[in-house]
């Protein structure tokens, strides 16, 4: 099973500004996906971005981005203009060529008004 | 459009007793399908994966059981449940004809062992 790091348990932020979230991975495999998911209180599971390792290009979805970094093994989630409805529990996770999915320990993310 | 539906929401169980934990997904064909484990202040762990009927891979041997006997319907299972079985069960799918799709999550199952 691949390995998923998540290094900061919890993060806060004020409203309006910028957090970055990390996440490291460990793999063999050149060939892969990552994701992050978003679990507000609700506990329902939202993707929030994806990036396909083959790509350089970093993704981006409105106010989500993310730092990609294929030979450090690195994939760092940036939020900005943060708003309330961000907070919530983040999941950095990597789908290996099975199909297998494995998820980080998660970032619990404050969002301060 | 796809769905999945997971159930029951929450389960109170005694311990030794049996579990089963149903999931289906609608809407689409050979989905690849999971079972995940979310204890408190811990991520998601892959205990069961299966790409189709009656083929089950186990990511993590322990006291559970998975079984999928149609094509959209995945069951996780326990004959003698124990109290570290307490925790959040997710069961999600993935699209098997893609390749750049993510996995989609049920609401999970709020299980405690007691």
């Amino acid at each position: 099973a691949q390995t998923v790091t998540q290094s900061q348990p919890e993060m806060s932020v004020q409203e309006a500004e910028t957090v970055t979230l990390s996440c490291t991975y460990d793999t063999s495999e050149s060939d892969y996906y990552l994701f992050w998911y978003k679990q507000p209180p609700s506990r329902q599971m939202i993707l929030v971005i994806r990036q396909e390792a083959y790509k350089q290009q970093n993704a981006t979805e409105n106010r989500f981005s993310v730092n990609f970094q294929k030979a450090a093994k690195s994939f760092s989630l940036k939020i900005s203009d943060s708003q309330l409805g961000d907070a919530a529990m983040y999941f950095c996770a990597y789908r290996n060529t099975g199909n297998q999915f494995y998820f980080g320990t998660g970032t619990s993310l404050t969002v301060i008004p | 459009s796809q769905t999945i539906h997971q159930w029951p929401a929450t389960l109170v169980q005694p311990v030794g007793s049996p579990l089963s934990l149903e999931c289906t997904v609608e809407g689409t064909s050979n989905p690849n399908l999971y079972w995940y484990r979310q204890a408190a202040g811990r991520g998601l762990q892959l205990l069961f994966y299966s790409v189709g009927i009656g083929q089950i891979s186990s990511e993590v041997p322990q006291n559970l059981s998975a079984s999928r006997p149609q094509d959209r319907q995945f069951i996780l299972s326990s004959k003698k449940l124990l109290l570290s079985d307490s925790g959040f069960y997710l069961c999600a799918w993935k699209n098997s004809y893609y390749l750049n799709t993510e996995a989609f999550f049920g609401q999970g199952t709020r299980l405690t062992v007691v």
